[in-house]
């Protein structure tokens, strides 16, 4: 079992701010980071994977930055809109092949 | 159109009721993938497959089984369901361990 910890767990933010969360992990054993975008009765959807220490990733108004040394990575969302409300997901790949999750963080974006 | 379908998507059995929840993809992935998501405690990996007759434990695979006789088809076996098999579970698949589809869902409960 890999420990996989989002933070913050939910978070509330206006239209147009900018906001990020993070997601920690074990420095040992890292083959990959995923991000996912999931929406309230979907199915969770890719955002990025990132291998690389120092990987930036960028989709839109939404990027990824990945630091494997110190175990983090940072989601950052620019320009908040109302669409991007969402729980937020990270996962981890070993070189075992599996995958941990964390618990995600909610984002709620007020109009 | 690519993607992942479950069926069933919701299902009510009783314990001991041996059941089978279908995977199939259509993308010629791979590496395919079982989760179970319960409240609090984010997506766990139950087993996954890395190609055809070639199937691994997750984290949670106790009183669950899973086959890929074929590269488009990942069934997941419930031999004997119990109440705290009771979840939402996901199907996903990727090109080996890339960016996962994820499947629709199915809500199951055991009584």
């Amino acid at each position: 079992i890999l420990n996989v910890e989002q933070s913050p767990q939910s978070l509330h933010v206006q239209e147009g701010d900018s906001t990020n969360f993070t997601c920690s992990f074990p420095s040992s054993n890292f083959y990959a980071l995923h991000w996912y975008r999931w929406e309230t009765a979907k199915s969770p959807e890719a955002l990025f994977v990132m291998t690389l220490n120092g990987d930036e990733k960028k989709k839109g108004r939404i990027s990824a930055t990945l630091n494997t040394k110190e175990g983090y990575s940072y989601l950052y969302i620019k320009g908040s809109q109302p669409e991007d409300s969402a729980t937020y997901l990270c996962a981890i790949r070993t070189g075992a092949n599996n995958l941990f999750f964390g618990t995600g963080t909610r984002l709620t974006v007020i109009p | 159109e690519a993607q992942v379908t479950q069926n069933p998507r919701y299902l009510i059995t009783v314990t001991g009721k041996k059941l089978t929840v279908t995977c199939s993809q259509n993308m010629n992935h791979e590496y395919m993938s079982w989760y179970r998501q319960d409240p609090g405690l984010g997506l766990r990996q139950i087993y996954y497959s890395m190609n055809v007759e070639v199937t691994d434990k997750g984290d949670v695979p106790e009183g669950y089984k899973v086959s890929r006789k074929e590269k488009r088809n990942f069934p997941l076996i419930l031999e004997s369901p119990s109440p705290n098999q009771t979840s939402l579970y996901f199907c996903a698949s990727s090109p080996y361990i890339n960016e996962q589809f994820f499947g629709p869902g199915t809500r199951l409960t055991v009584l």
